[in-house]
């Protein structure tokens, strides 16, 4: 099996742009598709990309997603940051065997 | 409006059993894939169980393989998971969530927190 690994936190003023990481730790990147979810604190988790980079509908265009082969990574980017945008943000892929993997989580602080 | 209700869960002391069960509406739910995920309390989220549309596939994380039953009622609209054996390290908010496939969900739930103590 392999890991996703995540920064363990990130800040950011409001306005700016910010792109938390997610490395997967053997096999490529590309292989499954990774998710991106946002849980805010004291609430269930939402879904906020699939697909590496598709966006359910609601969910604003300042959030897109990405993925590196060169660096094995997976991205979530979201621009013009709102107070509203903060956050813990997980990514979440799968293996062959259909097993859910969950990256540690991203605490993301915008001050 | 798609909407996901867990109920069932509380206190349990280790080695007892519990089932949580998830009420769905506002999607066609025999159509779509429901999983579980939990989280302990200040941790990650972690892959629990996950049931296909039809019910006749089921896949388990590791921790949970052999203590775990995940199923479904399509005519009651409901999703359960049958926790047997419980331990201290499966204390945890658990989650519904639901399809669009078997690799992820598009919807989530609110919750029910399960305790496992003495």
């Amino acid at each position: 099996n392999f890991m996703l690994t995540q920064p363990h936190s990130v800040s950011e003023s409001p306005g700016k742009t910010v792109t938390i990481s997610c490395t997967r730790s053997s096999g490529s990147i590309a292989t499954n598709y990774v998710q991106w979810y946002q849980q805010r604190p004291g609430n269930s988790p939402t879904t906020m990309i699939y697909e590496d980079s598709q966006r359910p509908s609601g969910v604003p265009d300042r959030f897109s997603g990405s993925i590196d082969s060169s660096s094995n990574s997976a991205s979530l980017t979201i621009s013009g940051l709102k107070t509203e945008d903060e956050a813990d943000y997980y990514c979440q892929s799968y293996d062959s065997s259909f097993s859910w993997v969950f990256g540690g989580g991203t605490k993301l602080t915008v001050l | 409006e798609v909407q996901l209700l867990e109920s069932g869960g509380g206190l349990v002391q280790p080695g007892g059993s519990l089932r949580v069960s998830c009420s769905a509406s506002g999607f066609t739910f025999e159509k779509d894939a429901m999983t579980w995920v939990r989280q302990a309390p200040g941790k990650a989220l972690e892959w629990v169980s996950t049931i296909s549309a039809s019910g006749r596939s089921t896949y388990y994380a590791d921790s949970v393989k052999g203590r775990f039953t995940i199923s479904r009622d399509n005519s009651y609209n409901t999703l359960y998971l049958q926790m047997n054996t419980l331990r201290a390290d499966d204390t945890a908010i658990y989650y519904c969530a639901k399809g669009p496939r078997i690799l992820y969900p598009d919807y989530w739930g609110q919750g029910t927190l399960v305790t496992v103590s003495s």
